[in-house]
């Protein structure tokens, strides 16, 4: 089982919807996650982070952390057409240490 | 804040030159930086964790003589492809660990594309 899992996709949402995105982890001690957005031959920029279970918004992102459950999603509403990318979830094998990166989701948005 | 920068962006050579990329933390002291590589449609893939004033630590499988790492100063951390061939054409990219943000949080710089002829 690899330690952070993602739906490769891709995801194909219409403008305006949400896109749900989704990410499992292995490892219970993991407390912090990370979801970063990649464009197309670009580098991977951070969107937010979250380590309390429930729910996190920033703007448009709602990242939701179940550690019982251990999955952790994010949430993209009124999806824009410039929100098509690859969303990377990661996980730091320990505190303070380096980030395991899950495959990542295409997520399509089309107008 | 937390910005990092990588140069070159993009790095054409021949076979069998030594290739050096540099990766800068602008607006805060990074003690601890990261270099990935990431070939067309796969995950990153991390080489190995740079340490301000000590010896990188290599991922398993990565040839720690062939890229070589060196992080002098709390701004700075480069990596040498040396002797490159082709099949080490890939997009490198750096990141950096802001220790007084977050301490887990990585910030990414915007990568080097290396082709090698």
């Amino acid at each position: 089982q690899k330690e952070v899992e993602q739906n490769s996709g891709p995801l194909s949402v219409p403008e305006g919807a949400i896109a749900s995105l989704n990410c499992t982890y292995s490892d219970r001690g993991s407390q912090s996650f990370f979801w970063y957005r990649q464009y197309s031959g670009k580098s991977p920029e951070l969107i937010m982070f979250i380590y309390s279970n429930g729910d996190k918004e920033d703007g448009r992102f709602t990242a939701q952390l179940n550690k019982a459950s251990q999955y952790v999603s994010l949430l993209i509403r009124d999806s824009q057409p410039s929100d098509s990318a690859t969303y990377l979830c990661a996980a730091p094998k320990a505190a303070g240490n380096k980030l395991t990166f899950g495959g990542g989701t295409r997520v399509l948005v089309k107008p | 804040g937390a910005v990092v920068s990588q140069h070159p962006s993009w790095v054409i050579c021949k076979s069998g030159t030594s290739v050096k990329i540099e990766c800068r933390s602008l607006d805060f002291q990074a003690t601890t930086m990261f270099w990935y590589r990431q070939f067309p449609k796969q995950s990153l893939m991390l080489m190995a964790t740079s340490n301000e004033g000590s010896k990188a630590t290599y991922e398993q499988g990565v040839e720690k003589d062939k890229f070589l790492i060196n992080h002098a100063s709390l701004t700075l951390s480069t990596l040498t492809v040396t002797s490159a061939h082709p099949e080490d054409s890939s997009f490198y990219i750096c990141s950096a660990r802001d220790p007084a943000r977050f301490t887990d949080t990585q910030y990414f710089g915007p990568g080097t594309r290396l082709t090698v002829l």
